[in-house]
């Protein structure tokens, strides 16, 4: 069966960086584009950045454009998302999300349990 | 403030009938990009409800149903059972963003 694992979150720091992986399992990984979607307390879904299949294309929110980096590595079944100058409106579970059958105008059929970020001095 | 528009609360008794809205504009819904609905059961990760404006994955029941007109869409669910209790949120691309966007969710309540 489809899995989603993310980890490495944790509480860091305004400015601070902080990597997230998410490693993948039950479906052929490099045969599909791969989300980030944060969700903050209480708050909404927020679509972060998108990765396709092959890495080759990466399209980013605009709150998070020019500080977080979406990568894979396709050998290892692992997606990964860098933060930057992390600010405190950046506090969020982070879920990365299979891509379903188009890399923006889709769905994703399959999501992560999330992993918790929290940006506080 | 979130690009596609949903009421914040919807309630209806076991049994009932609910319809939940998605409003958005020209550069997303209303330029013909598919719309889709996931569902969040608290402490939990969306689900994939309806995509495609009006397709149901393997596993969703026939309670569950999308469509969409102009620049909005909507899910019903038939048939209201207190699992329902959730979270719903609409999905599109947005072409002046180039991303996808959420609308801001809707709680439904089972009374």
């Amino acid at each position: 069966q489809v899995q989603l694992v993310e980890s490495g979150g944790g509480v860091v720091q305004p400015g601070r960086s902080l990597r997230l992986s998410c490693a993948a399992s039950g479906f052929t990984f490099r045969n599909f584009g791969i989300h980030w979607v944060r969700q903050a307390p209480g708050k909404g879904l927020e679509w972060v950045a998108v990765i396709s299949d092959d890495g080759s294309n990466k399209y980013y929110a605009d709150s998070v454009k020019g500080r977080f980096t979406i990568s894979r590595d396709n050998s290892k079944n692992t997606l990964f998302l860098q933060m930057n100058s992390l600010r405190t409106e950046d506090t969020a579970v982070y879920y990365c999300a299979k891509d379903d059958y188009d890399l923006l105008t889709g769905p994703s059929d399959y999501w992560g349990q999330g992993t918790l970020v929290t940006v506080s001095s | 403030q979130s690009v596609l528009t949903q009421p914040p609360s919807v309630s209806g008794a076991p049994g009932q009938r609910v319809t939940i809205s998605c409003t958005g504009s020209s550069s997303n819904i209303g330029a013909g990009y598919d719309v889709h609905w996931y569902q969040q059961l608290p402490r939990t990760a969306p689900k994939l409800l309806i995509y495609g404006n009006n397709n149901r994955p393997s596993g969703i029941p026939d309670r569950f149903s999308g469509s969409k007109s102009g620049t909005s869409a909507s899910l019903a669910i038939t048939g209201l059972q207190t699992a329902d209790e959730a979270d719903y949120y609409c999905q599109s691309y947005d072409s002046s963003l180039s991303g996808r966007v959420f609308g801001g969710g809707t709680k439904l309540t089972v009374l």
